[in-house]
C-alpha cells in the first residue's frame, strides 16, 4: 500500500533562513506528488505538484520540491523563510494514471523565529 | 471565484447525539471528497462524489456516517450517533475532474464530541 513519511513533526527555522522539509513514499511505481501548506483555520493549498519530467518543480510562494527516485523522496525546500511561511506542510502522493485519491502524511509544522 | 464553502466552522455536540456538515464546491467542479483530518495527522479520504454518484465510499464507515449530494452539487456529511473518536476537523474539497486536475479544499468544520 502506498505511504507517506514525514520524519519531521516541528521544525524552527528563523526568518530569512533556508528551509528542507523532508518527505518519503512508499509506492511501486512513480506517484503524483504533491506538497501543501495549512494555515490555521484554513484549508489545504496546493504549493507544487510532480507528475513527471523535470524533477526540480516550481511552485507557488517560492517553494521548490526535487523529486529523487533513487531515495523515494520529494523534499520541499525554500531558499529564504518570511515570518508568514509558519504553517503546516503536507506531502501527499496519488496513484499515477488514475485519479487522485491522494494519500497524505502527518504533516510537518513550520514556525519562524523572526 | 468563490471556494469551497463548508458550514458550520465548528461544532462542539454530546456523544451519541447526530450531526451534519454542509458543502458547497466551487461552482462546476463535479468532483467532490470528504477528508477527516484528525489531531496531528493528514487528511483521509472518506467519500468520493463523481456528480452525485458515490464512486469510492470505501474509507466511510457506514454503521455511522452517510453522506449524500443530491442534483451533484451541494453535499451533506452526517455522524449518527457521535462518538467521542469522531472528534475531528472534516475536510471537503472539489476538482474539475479526477486524474490530474487540482483538488481545492475548504476551511473544515472542527467537530468536538463530548
Amino acid at each position: 500500500a502506498q505511504s507517506v513519511t514525514q520524519p519531521d513533526i516541528h521544525i524552527t527555522v528563523s526568518e530569512g533562513a533556508s528551509l528542507e522539509l523532508r518527505c518519503n513514499y512508499s509506492y511501486g511505481a512513480t506517484p503524483y506528488l504533491f506538497w501543501y501548506v495549512q494555515s490555521p483555520g484554513q484549508g489545504l493549498q496546493l504549493l507544487l505538484k510532480y507528475f513527471s519530467g523535470d524533477t526540480l518543480v516550481q511552485g507557488i510562494k517560492g517553494f521548490e520540491a526535487e523529486f529523487k527516485r533513487s531515495q523515494s523522496s520529494f523534499n520541499l525546500r525554500k531558499p529564504s523563510v518570511h515570518w508568514s511561511d509558519a504553517a503546516e506542510y503536507f506531502c501527499a502522493v496519488a496513484l499515477s494514471g488514475g485519479y487522485n485519491k491522494l494519500i497524505f502524511g502527518a504533516g510537518t509544522r513550520l514556525a519562524v523565529h523572526p | 471565484e468563490a471556494g469551497v464553502v463548508q458550514s458550520p466552522r465548528y461544532k462542539i455536540i454530546e456523544k451519541k447525539q447526530p450531526v451534519a456538515f454542509w458543502c458547497n464546491p466551487i461552482s462546476g467542479h463535479n468532483t467532490l471528497y470528504w477528508y477527516l483530518q484528525n489531531l496531528g495527522q493528514g487528511p483521509e479520504l472518506l467519500i468520493r462524489y463523481e456528480n452525485e454518484e458515490a464512486v469510492d465510499d470505501s474509507q466511510l464507515p457506514k454503521d455511522r456516517f452517510s453522506a449524500e449530494r443530491l442534483k451533484g452539487v451541494d453535499s451533506t456529511l452526517k455522524i449518527q450517533p457521535a462518538e467521542l473518536g469522531d472528534s475531528a476537523v472534516y475536510l471537503c474539497a472539489s476538482s474539475l475532474g479526477t486524474a490530474n486536475n487540482e483538488q481545492f479544499f475548504g476551511p473544515g468544520t472542527r467537530l468536538t464530541v463530548l
